[in-house]
């Protein structure tokens, strides 16, 4: 397997069920993302882990949990979800520069996982 | 924080004419802008993108144009072709902690027979 993957493709579940989302990269990345795309919408950026370390927290609501347990995987843990957060979930993978500062290279994305909250 | 607005949302061109997508940005400290191409049914997919220390980037038929001090850049196709259409994202990256990147609405781009 090379790239990003992340599995399951689908997910159809309740709004009491918890379940997770896996990706992961194939790269050698030292950075993952995870984004919301839903329709008419921008993408959203939800989190981003940087060496393992959350760097970013949008503003999310704590139904959304991360885990990064290393470089090459991210999890998305779900609970108590609603059906407003249906959507396509998106990872990404990318090189940060050493040192920190600004991201200059590409964002490799997964195929995504299309929730449904019924 | 940065906002990104993406214009037009849709766009029908025919075969061989050229396409043009414009995105306008709030942050002028924004300084690396990327477009993604996607597909329908597929992911996110880099075409071309743009540092803010040049004005122009050309690769094939693609080309991105940046005007820092408008805060606007814009993608153009020449010589469209059917396996264009798509929708197409433009973003630009904030300064600061993580690798930030703030996404247009997207464009859906049809290129007609």
């Amino acid at each position: 397997e090379t790239g990003v993957t992340q599995t399951p493709r689908h997910l159809v579940m309740g709004m009491t069920n918890k379940k997770s989302l896996k990706c992961e990269q194939h790269l050698g990345h030292n950075a993952m993302y995870w984004y919301k795309q839903s329709a008419k919408k921008p993408l959203e950026l939800m989190f981003v882990y940087s060496l393992e370390e959350r760097v970013e927290n949008n503003s999310v609501p704590s139904r959304f949990s991360p885990e990064c347990p290393n470089s090459s995987h991210l999890f998305l843990h779900l609970h108590t979800l609603q059906p407003e957060d249906s959507a396509l979930y998106l990872c990404a993978s990318s090189q940060q520069p050493s040192g920190g500062g600004i991201p200059y290279n590409e964002q490799f994305f997964g195929p995504g996982t299309r929730l449904t909250v019924l | 924080g940065e906002n990104v607005e993406q214009h037009p949302s849709t766009l029908s061109v025919q075969e061989g004419d050229s396409a043009v997508i414009k995105c306008t940005y709030s942050d002028s400290a924004s300084n690396y802008f990327p477009w993604y191409k996607q597909e329908l049914g597929k992911r996110p997919q880099l075409i071309i993108d743009i540092r803010s220390n040049v004005g122009e980037k050309k690769d094939q038929r693609i080309a991105v144009t940046l005007n820092k001090t408008a805060k606007h850049f814009s993608l153009h196709i020449t010589e469209t072709q059917p396996e264009d259409s798509a929708v197409y994202f433009c973003a630009a990256s904030i300064t600061g902690g993580g690798n930030k990147l703030t996404f247009g609405t997207g464009t859906q781009l049809k290129v007609e027979l």
